[in-house]
């Protein structure tokens, strides 16, 4: 089974409310990680997750919350968000964050969050 | 910063043609290179990965290159079929750093006429 998945498909959200984005993996990755694209653009790293904890956060905002309860799960809990920030959110996962040089990252198919 | 650029934009052609998509980068310190297919809305598939030490690969009707020295990749497709047409993005994973992090290319977006 390679596949991530990521729940929900499409999301539709207030700039008062919370919500949440899931991501799940059965591969026994050690790493996940959280990218945004924008339209016609280039996906950009927000977070890396290595064996549960936190490696890198590309000096994202506060009003991005990201949490890894255990080695299959990554959310990102998502609060007073701004239009700005719809965008085609992804989740990937790779064997480790210090990968060797022939690993690969396995992407789902992403969330599309439009902020109102 | 690592800054990855991709050329075309955007490419059209009639099945069956033979295409190069070109991807180049600026700091030639890379532990690899891959190159993803995204289609509309979707997330994106990885096609072929060349590590640093390698000067191609392949895969059915895809072949990439690498000339790291130059900061330069292409991706050929043979015989293209409609079923090709999606956005083509390479990606480069620094060496410097410790971890798995990619810089994405502005990408390709192809498409495959019948």
């Amino acid at each position: 089974d390679t596949e991530v998945t990521q729940t929900p498909k499409h999301l539709v959200m207030g700039m008062t409310n919370k919500k949440s984005l899931k991501c799940e993996q059965h591969m026994g990755h050690r790493a996940m990680y959280w990218y945004k694209q924008k339209a016609k653009k280039p996906p950009e790293l927000m977070f890396v997750y290595s064996y549960e904890k936190l490696s890198i956060n590309e000096s994202v905002p506060s009003r991005f919350s990201p949490e890894c309860p255990n080695s299959s799960l990554l959310n990102l809990h998502l609060h007073a968000l701004q239009p700005e920030d719809s965008a085609l959110y992804l989740c990937a996962s790779s064997q480790g964050a210090l990968g060797g040089a022939r690993e690969t990252q396995y992407f789902g198919p992403g969330t599309r969050l439009l902020v109102l | 910063k690592q800054e990855v650029t991709q050329i075309p934009a955007a490419l059209s052609v009639p099945e069956g043609e033979n295409l190069v998509l070109n991807c180049s980068f600026t700091d030639s310190a890379i532990y690899n290179l891959q190159w993803f297919r995204q289609d509309p809305g979707k997330g994106l598939t990885s096609l072929l990965l060349i590590q640093s030490s390698q000067r191609e690969q392949t895969s059915g009707r895809l072949n990439a290159s690498l000339d790291k020295s130059s900061g330069r990749s292409t991706l050929y497709i043979a015989a293209s079929q409609p079923g090709d047409s999606a956005t083509y993005l390479c990606a480069v994973r620094p060496s410097q750093t410790g971890a798995n992090n990619l810089f994405f290319g502005t990408g390709t977006r192809l498409t495959v006429i019948p």
